[in-house]
């Protein structure tokens, strides 16, 4: 079983649309994380969750709103997304949030394509 | 400001041939770590190697070495005698210990090995 685990792998969806991606950890970390990952550009931290509590929010629109019931699983919910929004979403975990030594796990992503 | 810099957008070389991947960086810090991710086709980005900033010594593990060198600012990656399977985009990463600053990536050189 991976480590970090996300679903789906692809998703299609309309501006109109409303849906979810999931991330799954089997690590037993504290610190999970949503990164966008564009064509010719960096990765971008988009949320940071300890312990549940949102620690880092990095101006992302509101237009993606992110969930972390418990510290195995977080959700970012998507709706009227714009084309520029078509990216890969990358979910990540650590032992810990603020321990920047800290190497980073992370999930095989999901593909978002807005049409 | 933290900046990281991989000049080498894309290389492509013959299999068993050596490569070294670039990677610069900028900082006002003195205490910082440095990263290396794989990331392959299937999507996930795999931790490679962490440096801290007062660590100069140069690693080896297998094929792959890395060159750290505080004077020039720069942590280079060379992979020995390349197989295909090392096809993959590399990322080389930034954080600063004292700070409450996001880990910064750089854009990643996507490497290509030729059979």
């Amino acid at each position: 079983e991976t480590g970090v685990t996300q679903t789906p792998r692809h998703l299609v969806m309309g501006m109109t649309n409303k849906k979810s991606l999931k991330c799954e950890q089997h690590l037993g970390h504290n610190a999970m994380y949503w990164y966008k990952q564009s064509a010719k550009k960096p990765l971008e931290l988009m949320f940071v969750y300890s312990l549940e509590e949102r620690v880092e929010n990095n101006s992302v629109p509101s237009r993606f709103s992110p969930e972390c019931p418990n510290s195995s699983h977080l959700f970012l919910h998507l709706h009227t997304l714009q084309p520029e929004d078509s990216a890969l979403y990358l979910c990540a975990s650590s032992q810990e949030a603020r321990a920047r030594w800290e190497k980073l796990f992370f999930g095989s992503g999901t593909q978002l394509s807005v049409l | 400001a933290q900046k990281v810099t991989q000049a080498q957008t894309e290389i492509s070389v013959v299999e068993k041939e050596d490569v070294t991947l670039d990677c610069v960086y900028e900082t006002r810090d003195t205490t910082y770590y440095l990263f290396w991710y794989k990331q392959p086709p299937s999507g996930e980005l795999v931790f490679l190697i962490r440096r801290n900033s007062f660590d100069e010594q140069n690693e080896i593990s297998g094929r792959y070495s890395w060159n750290f060198q505080k004077s020039t600012s720069s942590f280079n990656f060379t992979i020995t005698a390349s197989q295909v399977v090392d096809s993959a985009v590399y990322f080389c990463a930034l954080s600063e210990a004292e700070r409450d600053d996001k880990i910064i990536f750089g854009k990643g050189t996507r490497l290509h090995i030729l059979p």
